[in-house]
């Protein structure tokens, strides 16, 4: 069964920095781009980055560019999303998803709330 | 940046009906980049197609979806009581990914 953890999500003040995992079992995790989607609290949903099975190719929404990083260790078969300067409009929560060759995200983590407030 | 608009915002149904739901895109987008997603309150979305009309694993079949170029459709074609919840389209392009602002289907 595909499994997907997200972890490390809290409350930090605007301009502080959280590191957030997912842990992925059931497949094999080097063999597929993974995904951050984030949804803020009664929004929809947001992609926000994602990561080539080499951790060669990263792509990032316009809000996040130079604040977020993301990173992967398939030795470990974790995915990072590393918030540096975080602001109040970053509060939600964050799902890691698999995602397929179509671009479609086939399984989801169930997320890991982020709360940006002073 | 391709923009994803969906409607209705809100559809008021009731069980045994049928659900139509509109994804338009504010430019031509790959038919094998379209998504369809279900998300019910307080759980992750769940994939419901794939390349605009592929459906997949484990959806039923009164799920069906369609279109190409900028107008792509999503039909419910007797709602069950679990089928309520959002509905999202995604797409894929520029590098980048996009999701619709999602329709609503509740319970009439």
């Amino acid at each position: 069964e595909v499994q997907l953890v997200e972890s490390g999500g809290g409350l930090v003040q605007p301009g502080g920095s959280l590191r957030l995992s997912c842990g992925a079992s059931g497949f094999t995790f080097s063999s597929y781009w993974v995904t951050w989607v984030r949804q803020a609290p009664g929004k929809g949903l947001e992609w926000v980055a994602n990561i080539k099975q080499d951790g060669s190719e990263k792509y990032y929404v316009d809000s996040v560019k130079g604040r977020f990083t993301v990173s992967r260790d398939n030795a470990k078969n974790s995915l990072y999303l590393q918030m540096n300067s975080l602001r109040a409009e970053d509060t939600a929560v964050y799902y890691c998803a698999r995602q397929r060759g179509s671009y479609s995200l086939d399984s989801w983590g169930q997320g890991t709330l982020v709360t940006v407030s002073s | 940046e391709i923009v994803l608009t969906q409607s209705p915002g809100t559809l008021s149904l009731s069980p045994g009906e049928r659900a139509t739901l509109s994804c338009r895109a504010s430019q031509s987008v790959s038919s094998s980049y379209l998504a369809w997603y279900q998300q019910k309150p307080g759980q992750a979305p769940r994939l419901l197609f794939y390349g605009a009309s592929s459906r997949a694993t484990g959806i039923p079949d009164r799920f069906s979806a369609s279109g190409s170029g900028t107008d792509f459709t999503l039909t419910i074609s007797r709602l069950e009581p679990e089928d309520f919840g959002v509905y999202y389209c995604q797409q894929y392009g520029n590098s980048a990914l996009t999701f619709g602002g999602g329709t609503k289907v509740e319970i009439k």
